[in-house]
């Protein structure tokens, strides 16, 4: 079974240009998250959704940011424009629905990640 | 505001030996907790877990202990081995009640074991 993939893999953009990541998520995971880590600092929470709707975008730090799942699928995540504090490796991590559950286990599998440089 | 953390940035062990990493947080509102494994150019990979009503979880060489009144829990590895040297991240949850399962990360503490 293929793992969360996301690609480019690596982004190199100059500051005021636009760049779009994208994440495949595990076939059948109906949440879908994208994580930020700047500069060797603590993995931070960025959007999560639930098939195609945002349940929370409390990390989203801009405006600059957009993120989109068409058809609850693939979900690509815009800069527009990017700064350089933009920098860093995005990660996308995927997990089955658990309908809710208290105490649910809930495991997320992480991509390998996009590192994307603001120059 | 820094709700998870690793005051550990590295750490060396020798092969054979335990290896014991830290994590405190600061919420109570977290019910879950987990541990990730990560190595150069790859995203974390999933370790082990445990719900806040437990206190051990043991998954072959990985123990996890939770203190909750201390809100502190650790990663205990017996038997250390090279191949177990990445950077662990410490991760939280306050699970469906807060409507999302994110994950509150730590800094990550480099795991160094010499063989």
């Amino acid at each position: 079974e293929a793992g969360v993939t996301q690609f480019p893999s690596h982004s190199v953009i100059e500051k005021g240009q636009t760049v779009t990541l994208r994440c495949d998520p595990i076939s059948g995971h109906d949440n879908l998250y994208w994580y930020r880590r700047v500069m060797g600092k603590e993995i931070k929470f960025l959007l999560h959704f639930v098939k195609e709707s945002k349940q929370d975008e409390s990390g989203m730090p801009n405006n600059r940011f957009l993120a989109e799942r068409t058809g609850g699928t693939y979900s690509t995540l815009k800069v527009q424009p990017a700064e350089l504090e933009d920098s860093g490796v995005y990660f996308c991590a995927s997990s089955p629905w658990t309908s809710g559950r208290p105490l649910a286990k809930n495991i997320q599998y992480f991509g390998a990640g996009t590192r994307l440089s603001v120059l | 505001d820094q709700q998870v953390k690793q005051n550990s940035p590295s750490l060396s062990v020798q092969e054979g030996r335990i290896s014991i990493l830290n994590c405190d947080y600061t919420n109570s509102m977290f019910d879950y907790f987990l541990w990730y494994k990560k190595y150069p150019a790859e995203g974390p990979t999933f370790l082990i877990s445990i719900s806040s009503i437990k206190d051990k979880n043991e998954d072959g060489r990985f123990t996890v202990f939770l203190n909750k009144s201390a809100k502190h829990l650790s990663l205990h590895i017996v038997p250390s081995q090279p191949g177990d040297s990445a950077v662990y991240f410490c991760a939280a949850s306050k699970g469906w009640a807060s409507g999302t399962y994110k994950y509150i990360f730590g800094t990550g503490t480099r795991l160094k074991v010499l063989a």
